[in-house]
């Protein structure tokens, strides 16, 4: 079965930067795009960038976009979000997700359908 | 970027109840829509893909309807393993967006 494991999450102040890694195992990881999504404590559940098959596109949420990096290591099964110009904001529990999108004919659908446990990423003074 | 209005934000119901959640998008979305469960401490689970596709596993109880803007996920018959947080997903494009979640309590 598919497997998950988040890592690199921690305390920084704010301006600083982390790397969050997620190990993926259990399934042919160049076979599907990953995705990093984050809730907040106490809060919904918010994407934040997702990346293709062989990291040829890479997507983020607007609240991050030029201050994220997702990338991907295929040889290594790793994806990783570089996290630069923190913020308070920032603060929640990151996860990593398998996208298991199919298609049906001409339309395709994202399914994002096995999750890590999560990494708790703490912006402060 | 899609906005996502999901109503009720929390709801109150008793076991064997049916309950029926909505989404909006603030554009037509087609039916690239999920709906996902998550419980207290626990990572989110995929529970319906393309607004009416029933995951592998999931129970029968759920369904998902819907199409351009406006979706629902019901649940016909609640079980007490249901109480949980329900989010909706457009995936119609680049950026992704959740809506507000709905957090369905026991009465």
């Amino acid at each position: 079965e598919a497997q998950l494991a988040e890592s690199g999450g921690g305390l920084v102040q704010p301006g600083g930067s982390l790397r969050l890694s997620c190990a993926a195992s259990g399934f042919t990881f160049s076979n599907y795009y990953m995705t990093w999504v984050r809730q907040a404590p106490g809060k919904g559940l918010e994407w934040v960038a997702s990346i293709r098959r062989d990291a040829s596109g890479k997507f983020y949420a607007d609240s991050v976009r030029g201050r994220f990096t997702i990338s991907r290591d295929n040889a290594q099964n790793l994806v990783n979000l570089q996290m630069d110009s923190l913020r308070a904001e920032d603060t929640a529990l990151y996860y990593c997700v398998r996208d298991g999108g199919y298609c049906v004919s001409a339309s395709c659908y994202t399914a994002l359908d096995y999750w890590g446990q999560g990494t708790l990423v703490t912006v402060s003074s | 970027a899609i906005q996502m209005t999901q109503s009720p934000s929390s709801l109150s119901a008793s076991v064997g109840d049916s309950v029926t959640i909505t989404c909006r998008a603030s554009q037509g979305i087609g039916n690239d829509l999920g709906w996902y469960q998550q419980k207290p401490a626990q990572a989110p689970k995929l529970l319906i893909s393309a607004a009416s596709s029933l995951q592998s596993g999931v129970p029968s109880r759920f369904s998902g309807s819907g199409s351009g803007s406006d979706f629902t996920l019901t649940i016909s018959s609640l079980h007490p393993e249901d109480f949980a947080t329900y989010y909706c997903l457009h995936d119609y494009n680049y950026p992704l967006t959740f809506g507000g979640g709905t957090k369905v309590e026991i009465k």
